[in-house]
């Protein structure tokens, strides 16, 4: 079975801050790990992802994110915020081999402030 | 590329009553997905399809609800005698077999009154 802890649920941030939301996983299996935002009334677009090959990936609008295998973490990261980026973010990750459903975390809600 | 549309993207109903809706995947998509995310939740895995095939049914998926994805395209979930728990949004996603990423619809946001 595979679990995704999403540590933040709020993360409130001045608008050119640095900021990181984290995530940590567990699965038996080798894994896939995405990072998906939401913003308010709309489905999922996706930021990153990890399949395999380099642990740090890069993503749209400026975000990146580090595979841990031994801390078992995927945090996303985005130097300087832009009022724009305030959405929820979902960390999800998806077994390897039948990559055909992902399991979320909870979310959390990225608030930046002027 | 249009992307997977869903439709309708809100629907209001009474308790008791049979809804349904639709999603249409990106052309050339084999798989199609559906979730339902709750209030401050992340999205719970209903069901998936590859092609017209139904493979795997999530255990949250209880006798009341029925999915179909005719002739492999677009695909219907339908609630029958919804009660007020079926309120949530129901997302759609759909990918190509070789391919990993999950391209996700707008919602349809479900109320049951």
């Amino acid at each position: 079975a595979q679990s995704v802890t999403q540590l933040d649920s709020q993360v409130p941030v001045f608008e050119e801050a640095p900021v990181e939301l984290r995530c940590n996983y567990s699965s038996s299996v080798s894994v896939y790990l995405f990072w998906y935002v939401q913003y308010p009334n709309q489905g999922l677009q996706l930021l990153l992802k990890y399949l395999s090959g380099s642990t740090l990936v890069k993503g749209i609008n400026g975000f990146e994110a580090e595979f841990n295998k031994s801390q078992t973490s995927f945090h996303l990261r985005k130097p300087s915020v832009h009022i724009s980026d305030t959405a929820e973010y979902f960390c999800a990750v998806g077994s390897g081999g039948s990559n055909y459903k992902l399991t979320f975390g909870k979310g959390t809600l990225l608030t930046v402030n002027p | 590329d249009t992307g997977v549309s869903q439709n309708p993207r809100h629907k209001i109903t009474k308790r008791g009553q049979n809804v349904t809706f639709r999603c249409d995947p990106i052309s050339e998509h084999n798989r199609l997905y559906w979730y339902r995310q709750t209030l401050g939740q992340g999205p719970e895995f209903l069901t998936y399809f590859q092609n017209e095939a139904q493979l795997e049914k999530s255990r949250l998926l209880s006798d009341r609800f029925s999915a179909e994805r005719p002739k492999g395209s677009f695909s219907t979930l339908e609630i029958q005698r919804t009660e007020q728990g079926d309120s949530a949004m129901y997302l759609c996603a759909s990918s190509l077999i070789s391919m990993e990423t999950q391209y996700f619809g707008p919602g349809t946001r479900l109320l049951v009154l």
